[in-house]
């Protein structure tokens, strides 16, 4: 079954940048659209930003269009957000997923624990 | 507030069924989009329970079921179970617009 483990979390100053990474285990990486989902505290979810497999294709939610980048590097297993101009309503738990299909489709079969951000 | 309307609480009785709805409009709901259901326990990750309207993974209890008429989806539970209680939140990504978005979620209680 594959995992995944989210890092990079940290307190961040209003304006400040952050890079949080998802690290996949198991193979097929560079198969499946990959993305980040962040729930704020007592709050639910919101779907950030989907890549897909090959990285070609790369969407974004309005909330964050801009001040995020998602990336990946399939030689690694890795997903990264950069998270730049933060701001005060960004703190929350953030999670990647690993998605159905090669283009993004937000439907995420497997998800990570979460990483913490507080802006 | 999200733009695909859920109930905030239901809940239900150990062995009955409930229905949670998700609400929105035809640009979210319909034509060819996908549709999804999560399961969130309290501090957990969420877990894909139902995709494509109405597909369960490898898995997942035959107990939960989707569906859909008009804009509106639906999850039922059959045969409510303790561990059933949680949150659940329905999602959908639009191909149109390539953007994804959840349900605010229910808050499922079972007494």
């Amino acid at each position: 079954e594959v995992q995944l483990l989210e890092s990079g979390g940290d307190l961040a100053r209003p304006g400040g940048s952050l890079r949080l990474s998802c690290t996949a285990s198991g193979s097929y990486f560079s198969s499946y659209a990959m993305g980040w989902v962040r729930q704020a505290p007592g709050k639910g979810l919101e779907w950030l930003t989907g890549i897909s497999g090959d990285s070609d294709n790369i969407y974004y939610a309005d909330s964050v269009k801009g001040r995020f980048t998602v990336s990946r590097d399939n030689s690694k297993n890795t997903l990264f957000l950069h998270m730049s101009s933060l701001r005060v309503e960004d703190t929350a738990k953030y999670f990647c997923g690993r998605d159905l299909m090669f283009v993004p489709a937000a439907t995420f079969v497997f998800w990570g624990l979460g990483t913490s951000v507080t802006v | 507030q999200s733009v695909l309307t859920q109930p905030a609480s239901m809940s239900g009785s150990p062995g009955q069924s409930i229905t949670v709805s998700c609400t929105g409009t035809s640009r979210l709901l319909g034509g060819y989009n996908y549709i999804s259901w999560y399961q969130q326990h309290p501090g957990k990750a969420p877990k894909l329970l139902i995709y494509d309207i109405k597909k369960r993974p490898s898995g997942v209890s035959d107990r939960f079921s989707g569906s859909i008429s008009g804009n509106t989806a639906s999850l039922t539970i059959s045969g409510l179970q303790t561990e059933d209680e949680a949150d659940y939140y329905c999602s959908s990504y639009t191909t149109a617009t390539t953007s994804g978005v959840f349900g605010g979620g229910t808050r499922l209680t079972v007494l």
